[in-house]
């Protein structure tokens, strides 16, 4: 099983600051890696796949690199409705797997 | 607009069974692989099985294998889970989502999920 290892476990920033999260791969998963939203009692909500893909809709404040075990996820300049807990899943073997979450909290 | 909608959780006793709907709309449901991904109260999220657009290929997490059994009507656009021996650790809403494309892929459409509870 792959595991997914996501840092930090919290950020505590501000409205308009840069956030920048990672999320590490135990093994290669090439660039078969999406980024998740979810918020209090809402499903997660796809932003980036493929590593480096908006999905559609997806406001431009959020991009996506990396391959191979290391990506991250910025987030340009924060909105109000961007705190909230992502999470990034690989989907190069089975069983998919999901890191732990990074909490974006306001400071 | 793409819709996925679950129904059939609730509360049931260890050792039970209960089964899962999710219908789907907007999208021409027999393409696509779906998935059923579950979230314990205040914890992650797991992906617990797959099934291809025909259900000739199934996967399970190991701590659900032969337990559930993931299946699909493409006629009745539903996907479903069929859960049996059902133990506390199954707590969780079960969420099911559809690929971002036809050959699989991340996962870009979400239902609001069912909660399932499994307690005496």
């Amino acid at each position: 099983e792959i595991v997914l290892t996501q840092s930090p476990a919290t950020l505590s920033l501000s409205p308009g600051e840069r956030a920048t999260l990672t999320c590490r791969a135990s093994q290669s998963v090439s660039r078969h890696l999406g980024w998740y939203q979810q918020k209090p009692g809402q499903p997660p909500r796809l932003l980036i796949y493929d590593a480096s893909n908006r999905a559609p809709g997806i406001p431009a404040r959020f991009s996506g690199s990396g391959s191979g075990t290391d990506f991250t996820l910025t987030i340009s300049s924060l909105e109000p409705e961007d705190f909230a807990v992502y999470y990034c899943q690989q989907r190069t073997v089975w069983p998919r797997t999901f890191g732990q979450g990074t909490k974006v909290e306001i400071k | 607009e793409m819709q996925l909608v679950e129904s059939g959780g609730g509360l049931v006793q260890p050792g039970g069974s209960l089964r899962l709907s999710c219908v789907a709309s907007g999208f021409t449901f027999s393409d696509y692989w779906m998935y059923w991904v579950r979230q314990a109260p205040g914890e992650g999220l797991v992906c617990v099985s797959l099934i291809n657009f025909d259900a000739v290929i199934t996967k399970y997490a190991d701590s659900v294998k032969g337990r559930f059994t993931v299946s699909r009507d493409n006629a009745k656009n539903t996907l479903y889970l069929q859960m049996n021996s059902l133990r506390a650790e199954d707590t969780a809403i079960y969420y099911c989502a559809k690929s971002i494309a036809v050959a699989g892929g991340d996962l870009d459409v979400w239902g609001q999920g069912t909660m399932v509870t499994v307690s005496s």
